[in-house]
């Protein structure tokens, strides 16, 4: 089965721009999905598909995919923006299994 | 706006069965192309996707899982279930349904914790 790799954490300075990324095959074939989980809270999708945002989501939030890396970049970091980071896409077998990454953590500084 | 909800007991000790039920409202479990699955978060760890299912009846399952997951749909009810055999204190975790894949949509979690 496929797997996603993500960096287990990263900062940024407020107002400022962090990237985060996701390696794995799978993301040569299908799009990843990112999601924000803030403590105690169900994941909400920020990103799906090659660049689109679910409704209500700031436009500071974007989304870019290179050969086997996905990114999500945040710009201009705001403090509600601290949060876990999850990227997630269908398995490279083509089918409706699916994986997450490890997850992210944002710290705003 | 699809609503989920997870439903199901708390606590289990090892070796039971986990049963947990979604229910969606705010729209017919078999009117749209979604698959429903369930995710897992255990205590300070990352998600892992459990398995999905189509109102028709297909299935998919995590591999590291699948000798002891069953995931079932009642579209009369509009839910689908989850069925996890020979838990252990490995099992203990925030329990998520949702929409997939796309994760538009998903239920507020319900914590199972497998204790003797």
């Amino acid at each position: 089965s496929s797997e996603l790799t993500q960096d287990p954490a990263v900062s940024v300075a407020l107002g400022q721009t962090v990237r985060i990324t996701c390696q794995g095959d799978s993301l040569r074939s299908h799009y990843a999905s990112w999601y924000q989980q803030k403590p105690g809270q169900a994941p909400l999708l920020v990103i799906y598909g090659e660049n689109y945002r679910l409704s209500g989501i700031p436009d500071r939030f974007s989304g870019s995919t290179s050969g086997n890396t996905a990114s999500l970049t945040i710009t201009g970091a705001q403090a509600e923006d601290e949060a876990a980071y999850y990227c997630s896409s269908r398995d490279s077998s083509g089918s409706q299994l699916v994986v997450f990454g490890g997850g992210t953590k944002v710290t705003v500084l | 706006q699809l609503q989920l909800q997870e439903s199901g007991p708390g606590l289990l000790k090892p070796s039971e069965t986990l049963s947990l039920t979604c229910t969606v409202s705010g729209g017919s479990i078999s009117s749209t192309n979604y698959f429903w699955g369930w995710i897992r978060q255990a205590p300070g760890k990352g998600l892992e996707w459990i398995g999905s299912i189509h109102y028709s009846g297909s299935t998919y399952y995590n591999s590291s899982l699948k000798s002891r997951v069953t995931i079932s749909v009642d579209t009369s009810k509009n839910q689908f279930s989850l069925k996890l055999t020979s838990v252990t204190a490995a099992d203990t975790a925030v329990y998520f349904c949702a929409n997939m894949p796309g994760g538009d949509f998903w239920g507020q979690g319900t914590l199972v914790t497998v204790s003797s």
